[in-house]
């Protein structure tokens, strides 16, 4: 069975605070992206990486950072996590070429107080 | 910022068809037109794909026009279960960069 795992449902962080948040692929999939999802907004892409030590700015990567540095993890770095990231966090793997279905995990609903 | 745009809400009688319209005016030639889904509390799943000919699975049809810059979604019994918030994205079988828009959110009502 497919598998990305996201490392936690719910979190709670306190604001300043650094947060990471982990995806892990077992698809050995090359390309892997993190969303934010709030209400109205739909998916918003932060990050994606299409190969080890890559990644490309989405359309809203202020206030976050990433890293990839093996193939089957995209972290995801809150460098001083503030209200306004208080959100429902996606981890999505896609794989290359002839490969056509995005995977995504259950999700990470960040809190910060 | 995605590339289509989708109406926000639809709601569908229980045993109807459901018709999912998305535009995708500035699509290119080499990409694909892929829908989603994402039942409440879970992370979207694929429904289907297509480039310009109509294609049909078990979980519902896809029709893109001639000129290809729109498609519709179609699921052809609706049940509870379908409601959910539905994704049309495009991109192309080499391009790694996936964005989605807000999505329709449909609603089977029995």
């Amino acid at each position: 069975d497919v598998k990305v795992t996201q490392s936690s449902r719910y979190l709670v962080k306190r604001t300043g605070e650094k947060v990471f948040l982990e995806c892990v692929q077992d698809m050995d999939h090359e390309n892997m992206f993190w969303y934010r999802q709030d209400p109205g907004l739909g998916l918003r892409l932060i990050y994606f990486s299409y190969d080890v030590k890559m990644k490309e700015k989405g359309d809203i990567p202020e206030g976050y950072s990433v890293s990839r540095e093996k193939k089957e993890r995209f972290s995801l770095i809150l460098e001083s996590a503030s209200t306004n990231q208080t959100s429902m966090y996606l981890c999505a793997t896609l794989g290359g070429g002839m490969n056509t279905e995005a995977f995504f995990g259950q999700g990470t609903r960040l809190t910060v107080v | 910022d995605a590339k289509t745009t989708q109406p926000p809400s639809m709601d569908c009688a229980e045993g109807r068809a459901a018709n999912l319209p998305c535009n995708h005016s500035t699509i290119s030639g080499n990409e694909y037109v892929y829908w989603y889904r994402q039942i409440h509390s879970q992370g979207p799943q694929y429904i289907i794909h297509g480039l310009k000919n109509n294609e049909t699975n078990e979980m519902a049809s896809l029709i893109i026009t001639e000129d290809r810059k729109s498609s519709t979604l179609i699921l052809p019994h609706a049940t509870l279960r379908d409601t959910a918030v539905y994704y049309c994205i495009v991109r192309g079988f080499n391009n790694n960069d996936m964005r989605f828009g807000a999505g329709t959110r449909l609603t089977v009502k029995p």
